[in-house]
């Protein structure tokens, strides 16, 4: 699976849109992209994913950049609840079954 | 509709001892994860079941862990001889099979091991 990249850290205020980059530039072509955030003390939990095209759920928004090569997490409106470790996660798709390979991810602090 | 739950939630055990951390995947899941999680870090790969067979162990750190599921359903995974250094947070994750899968997890069981 490609590597990915993510700043360690970053701030957002409260009602703002939280825009969480990722640099995925050895991606290829069957890989999607994953999102997951671990809020403290609790297990990852599953954000939104996608291939080529932007999505959007009912969380967040993913948009993918034409050469794929990058993508940035959008959180509309942060809340204070949105507080976590964001993992940008690049994954093969050769079957199911394949494991998640977590890096550093990004610690997201929503300040009132 | 009902989670990953895992049990215990934590789990204190003096060192040489055995434990066993239960996994109930969520229903209908027919693949299930195992991670370890240290602190400060992010979750790593242990061992993933499809169906009732270990399918991929390859993260598995030596043989004092094993993990079965006898029905495909519910986990075990079992650690024995426990070191200080198997004190971490296991965590378990299920996913239907079909592609793309998407892995949920469960809050895991935190194992402190005196």
């Amino acid at each position: 699976d490609a590597k990915t990249t993510q700043p360690p850290s970053m701030d957002c205020a409260e009602g703002r849109a939280a825009n969480l980059p990722c640099n995925h530039s050895t991606i290829s072509g069957n890989e999607y992209v994953y999102w997951y955030r671990q809020i403290h003390s609790q297990g990852p939990q599953y954000i939104i994913h996608g291939l080529k095209n932007n999505e959007t759920n009912e969380m967040a928004s993913l948009i993918i950049t034409e050469d794929r090569k990058s993508s940035t997490l959008i959180l509309p409106h942060a809340t204070l609840r949105d507080t976590a470790v964001y993992y940008c996660i690049v994954r093969g798709y050769n079957n199911a079954g394949n494991m998640l390979t977590f890096g550093g991810g990004t610690r997201l602090m929503v300040k009132p | 509709g009902a989670g990953v739950s895992q049990t215990p939630s934590n789990k204190v055990t003096e060192k040489g001892k055995y434990v066993e951390l239960r996994c109930d995947p969520i229903s209908g899941h027919t693949a299930l994860y195992w991670y370890r999680q240290s602190l400060g870090q992010g979750p790593e790969f242990l061992i993933y079941f499809q169906g009732t067979g270990a399918a991929d162990d390859s993260g598995l750190p030596n043989d004092r862990f094993f993990a079965v599921r006898p029905e495909g359903s519910v986990s075990t995974l079992k650690i024995q001889r426990t070191e200080r250094g198997d004190s971490a947070v296991y965590l378990c994750a299920s996913s239907a099979f079909m592609t793309p899968d998407t892995q949920y997890f469960g809050p895991g069981t935190r194992l402190t091991v005196l």
